[in-house]
């Protein structure tokens, strides 16, 4: 079966600090990866995807994830941490005709 | 492009009447619709999938007398929870999938269900 895992709940990274939020799937196929970004109270942003091709994707807001088939990880990553990225984090597998979530995870950017 | 929106984005009702949230795709045409719900500081749990024209798949343990799907054009989906009590209060989100094919879906902004 398909599942997604963010292993850290909950993340505190100083500002300017740099970010890593990890992801790691569980699918037979390649599978296309998504990660989404949630403010309290809103919905999901899309901050950036991986299909196919270089497995090192570029995002908006600076964010950038790998795609690691030998270690079914996705990872993101930002260099430099703001105060406004504090947010929860969500992972995704779209696989079939479904998304699969990672349990998400919350950021707290201290200054 | 590639925008949904949702309506309402708040709603409160008192328990025991039945309240409609709607589900659009403003710029595209949506074969598949999927309507999420949220507890807070939870993930995402998939409810039930839509197809334009079709009957909506639950998830297991959604409960499909309770949260009636309708996926009537390409563009609108909308999810009625009837007979609605304090355990429906939740965030639900719906989220739409074109036709590329690469299984990208597009969501809305979510709406904030209070039973009163």
């Amino acid at each position: 079966a398909q599942s997604v895992t963010q292993p850290d709940i909950h993340i505190t990274v100083s500002e300017g600090a740099s970010l890593e939020l990890r992801c790691n799937y569980s699918y037979g196929a390649t599978p296309y990866l998504f990660w989404y970004v949630q403010s309290p109270g809103q919905g999901l942003q899309l901050l950036l995807k991986y299909f196919s091709g270089d497995t090192l994707v570029q995002g908006i807001k600076g964010f950038e994830a790998e795609f690691k088939r030998s270690q079914s990880s996705f990872n993101l990553r930002k260099p430099s941490v703001h105060w406004s990225d504090a947010a929860e984090y969500f992972c995704a597998v779209g696989a079939g005709n479904q998304f699969y979530f990672g349990t998400g995870t919350s950021l707290t950017v201290i200054p | 492009g590639a925008v949904v929106s949702q309506h309402p984005s708040r709603v409160i009702c008192k328990s025991g009447t039945s309240v409609k949230i709607e589900c659009r795709s403003l710029d595209f045409q949506a074969t598949t619709m999927f309507w999420y719900r949220q507890f807070p500081k939870k993930s995402l749990m998939l409810m039930a999938t839509s197809n334009e024209g079709s009957k909506a798949t639950y998830e297991q343990g959604v409960e499909k007398d309770k949260f009636l799907i309708n996926h009537a054009s390409l563009t609108l989906s909308t999810l009625t929870v009837t007979s609605a009590h304090p355990e429906d209060s939740s965030f639900y989100i719906c989220s739409a999938r074109g036709t590329s094919g690469t299984y990208e879906q597009y969501f809305g902004p979510g709406t904030r269900l209070t039973v009163t």
